[in-house]
């Protein structure tokens, strides 16, 4: 199993761009999350998802968009990227809600300028 | 809302020395705690969880609700503890974390 993949592991993007975080996951975990962490924070929930077609919001939701079609993917839109948006976003999953142990990706780590 | 603090962003201490982490948090309901662990290099990971009640890698956190507090502890530090350390509390469907404590273990 390659457990939770993201894509791509750098980005710099200009200021009004867009772009899409790829995750993807093979455990086969109906529970998906978007995290950023800026420099010297803890992570902030940005938008969830507990199962396919299905999606909430987190703390941090603004300037961003989630879709959940199938299980095992849940990607990230970035509409008109801003400097603020610079950050560390790292996706995760989880696979029994009642033991609530998250698996979490890499990270990709990007930067508007 | 619910709100996790921790309130070291670097901790320091020599081999052998004992380990305190602090975490700290605010939630009007029933808490379930988390410490996740973060080495060099590797991802973010669950390290225990507070209604295992369980040692992992020598280190155990109890949960005080009247000081609504969750720190982490271990005895006798050892320099492959060296990470990152961040104390969550789950709430529904959304896990909140701490700003992170950085462990520097020094042989």
């Amino acid at each position: 199993n390659a457990g939770v993949t993201q894509t791509p592991k750098f980005r710099i993007l200009k200021i009004g761009q867009s772009m899409t975080l790829q995750c993807a996951q093979d455990m086969n975990h109906n529970y998906m999350y978007w995290y950023r962490q800026d420099p010297g924070m803890g992570l902030k929930l940005i938008y969830y998802s507990v199962g396919a077609g299905i999606t909430d919001k987190g703390e941090v939701p603004n300037g961003y968009n989630v879709s959940r079609s199938t299980t095992e993917d849940f990607p990230l839109r970035l509409e008109l990227a801003a400097p603020s948006q610079t950050s560390v976003y790292f996706c995760a999953s989880v696979g029994d809600p009642s033991y609530n142990e998250q698996f979490f990706g890499p990270g990709t780590r990007l930067t508007v300028l | 809302a619910q709100r996790v603090t921790q309130p070291e962003k670097l901790l320091s201490v020599f081999k052998g020395a004992p380990v305190e982490l602090k975490c700290n948090y605010s939630y009007s309901g029933s808490p379930e705690l988390f410490w996740y662990v973060q080495y060099s290099r590797q991802r973010l990971q669950l390290l225990l969880r507070h209604i295992s009640r369980e040692s992992i890698k020598g280190f155990t956190a109890d949960l005080n609700k009247g000081e609504t507090s969750f720190h982490l502890k271990k005895p006798f530090a050892q320099e492959e503890d060296s990470a990152m350390y961040y104390c969550a509390l789950q709430a529904g469907n959304m896990l909140t974390f701490g700003g992170g404590t950085r462990l520097m273990v020094k042989p």
